[in-house]
């Protein structure tokens, strides 16, 4: 159980363009969500916190207009990536804390590996 | 501040044991997880603590007191495929997880 898959798995992209990342919880319902970058050999960066039905939260420095989430279900969060840049590229991962399950644990989707050329 | 440490990186030897160690400043504490990251890929959740003492599951225990603020990851009989880093995250007061830089692991044949 605690499965979470995203789509798609890797993405290249040209400058300007904007990219859509899902997030699913497959086998459980996640109230909290979480969307993470990480750049090579770093450790993970919270972007935001995703809540059901509500806006996400934001961590400092990340543009809340530039990286929209989206969080219609208890199953479903997305991010937007709007107008990507070169500097966008990274290790996107989201992660679902499980609503049924131990509610403190986080589980990781696989990630998405986006290149913006 | 909040503050995670953990070695940068650790060698093994196959069939041998490693303890990854993890110290922690946090505002607030709900519990001290361990994941394992391969390269390239998601962190894959090992184990979790929020009570003092020893959870152990498998070849993998994990080691937690809350009074020094430390942790430990324990590895048995090391197999190639636990070359990996460790990521060692604490759960605050918010119930944020704020994690540390990770232990890469080397295991030499």
């Amino acid at each position: 159980g605690a499965v979470v898959s995203q789509h798609p798995s890797r993405v290249i992209c040209k400058s300007g363009t904007s990219v859509k990342i899902e997030c699913r919880s497959l086998d459980f319902q996640a109230t909290t969500m979480f969307w993470y970058r990480q750049f090579p050999k770093q450790s993970l960066m919270l972007m935001a916190t995703s809540n059901e039905g509500s806006k996400a939260t934001y961590e400092q420095g990340v543009e809340k207009d530039k990286f929209l989430i989206n969080h219609a279900s208890l199953t479903l969060s997305t991010l937007t990536v709007t107008s990507a840049h070169p500097e966008d590229s990274s290790f996107y991962i989201c992660s679902a804390r499980a609503l049924n399950l131990a509610a403190e644990t986080q589980y990781f989707g696989p990630g998405t590996r986006l290149l913006v050329l | 501040g909040q503050n995670i440490d953990q070695p940068t990186e650790m060698t093994a030897t196959e069939g041998a044991i490693v303890q990854i160690n993890c110290t922690y400043q946090t505002s607030g504490f709900n519990g001290l997880f361990w994941y394992q990251q391969h390269a390239g890929e998601a962190p894959t959740f090992l184990s979790y603590n929020v009570l003092d003492g020893l959870e152990e599951k498998g070849r993998f225990s994990s080691f937690l007191s809350r009074s020094k603020g430390y942790s430990y990851l324990l590895l048995k009989e090391l197999q190639m495929k636990d070359s990996a880093s460790y990521l060692c995250a604490v759960m605050d007061s918010n119930y944020q997880l704020i994690w540390g830089a990770g232990t890469k692991l080397i295991i030499k044949p």
